[in-house]
């Protein structure tokens, strides 16, 4: 079984559209993330959510806004989507918000924005 | 503010040789350290981790120990193989509570037979 899963794999969009990412975590467990990996490889946190809180990153623009309906999951919608938002984006999950505790990726979603 | 500086690639090695990929952390306090490997077309999997000083993080013949005195976190291997061609991402999270993973930029591993 998939411990952390993405859909879509792949989502070529326009610019000024609006999509959503989704990710499902079955490990039970109680912290979700959401990075965001440029075309360098270089990976960055956009948004923590821990037991329904959310840490939002300030450096994120407010056309990203992370959704969980439940501890299971964490979705990711974007308004207004520009050229510069496209990249891969992985979702994690850990067990809890302790610094010591390994993430868990999920196989990214890449994002093309023309 | 928290960062890792790790080693520039790409890093091309024949099977056999030994693998040094450095990597050092700015922090206040005391970060969890971490390395993680990207298989092409894959997300990241923990390779090892260290919470502590000194302490060694080891997997898959992957090492790696946690520095404080030179703030450093290097990945060693004694012995590559072609299955481990990948991106090797040296990570820190930080002391405050927050498990907000910080990243290096990646170093990509060629392995040749």
């Amino acid at each position: 079984d998939t411990a952390v899963s993405q859909t879509p794999k792949y989502l070529v969009t326009q610019m000024g559209n609006d999509k959503s990412i989704k990710c499902e975590q079955n490990l039970g467990h109680d912290t979700m993330y959401w990075y965001k990996q440029d075309s360098k490889k270089f990976l960055k946190i956009m948004f923590s959510y821990n037991n329904k809180e959310l840490i939002i990153n300030e450096t994120v623009p407010n056309r990203f806004s992370p959704k969980s309906p439940d501890k299971a999951h964490l979705n990711l919608h974007i308004n207004s989507l520009e050229l510069g938002d496209s990249a891969v984006y992985f979702c994690a999950s850990s067990q809890e918000w302790d610094r010591s505790y390994e993430q868990y990726f999920g196989p990214g979603t890449r994002l093309t924005v023309t | 503010g928290d960062s890792v500086t790790q080693m520039e690639g790409p890093v091309t090695l024949s099977e056999e040789a030994f693998l040094t990929i450095n990597c050092t952390y700015t922090a206040t306090g005391y970060p969890s350290l971490f390395w993680y490997v990207q298989y092409p077309g894959e997300g990241l999997q923990l390779l090892l981790k260290a919470t502590k000083a000194d302490d060694k993080g080891s997997n898959k013949g992957f090492e790696a120990t946690y520095r404080k005195e030179t703030t450093s976190f290097h990945l060693e291997k004694g012995s590559v193989q072609v299955s481990d061609s990948a991106v090797y991402f040296c990570a820190l999270s930080d002391q405050g509570g927050a498990n907000n993973l910080f990243f290096g930029t990646g170093t990509r591993l060629t392995v040749i037979p």
